[in-house]
């Protein structure tokens, strides 16, 4: 499978700042999602990073929250913009189309907390 | 709207005991069927999928599904303390790369 990395791993962040998180694979890969994992709880799709055009976001996730680009087939970026305490949560990069069918593939997650 | 369901546990085995953790869906045009492991503070690994009724084994794992009850499991032989983590099931439609997670169950095993 591909390796995945993601950046910061861990930050704290203020009220009412955006941070922008990075993904970058080692080979390129056709689908590369981003999910959210709030405390306790499971995974949820925020949107399909596609390369070259705008972002597919799920529904209850807005493009101006969480802004994503997608310049070419090996690297991401997901913005969340004027955080609030609810947005604490780990943001997870992901990768589908390699090795095994559909299956997908997840980073090492990107753990914010905002205070 | 596709639901996935997990018991949240916590299940708690005895080292050595056999680990079986369940998982229900509703779609059942659903095609493909995974079982992720999550240590706290980490991401999701993939341990399994399976595509086909039966069972499917790695090692000390067993996936099975059963698609006319419309359930996966999974079972853990030999269960050690390192298993002890949240597992998630996750669940798409053929020719879908975006599964449906369930909310996970904590395994805990104690020696």
């Amino acid at each position: 499978s591909a390796v995945i990395s993601q950046k910061p791993s861990r930050d704290i962040c203020q009220r009412g700042t955006s941070l922008t998180i990075q993904c970058q694979v080692d080979s390129q890969v056709t689908m590369m999602f981003w999910y959210r994992q709030q405390p306790g709880q499971s995974l949820t799709l925020i949107a399909t990073a596609n390369q070259g055009s705008e972002a597919t976001y799920e529904s209850g996730f807005v493009i101006d929250k969480f802004p994503i680009s997608r310049p070419n087939l090996t690297f991401s970026t997901l913005t969340v913009s004027n955080m609030s305490p609810e947005d604490s949560s780990i943001y997870l990069c992901s990768v589908g189309g390699t090795g095994n069918g559909n299956t997908i593939y997840f980073g090492e997650g990107s753990w914010l907390t905002v205070v | 709207q596709k639901e996935v369901e997990q018991n949240s546990g916590p299940l708690s085995v005895p080292e050595g005991a056999i680990a079986s953790l369940n998982c229900t869906y509703s779609d059942r045009g659903s095609q493909s069927f995974f079982w992720y492991r999550q240590y706290s503070g980490k991401s999701p690994e993939l341990i399994m999928f399976i595509y086909s009724n039966g069972d499917k084994e790695d090692g000390r794992f067993t996936a099975q599904l059963n698609k006319a009850s419309q359930y996966v499991s999974l079972l853990i032989r030999d269960s050690q303390p390192s298993d002890s983590a949240t597992y998630l099931c996750a669940v798409n439609q053929g020719g879908s790369y975006i599964p449906t997670f369930g909310r996970g169950t904590s395994l805990i095993v104690h020696p």
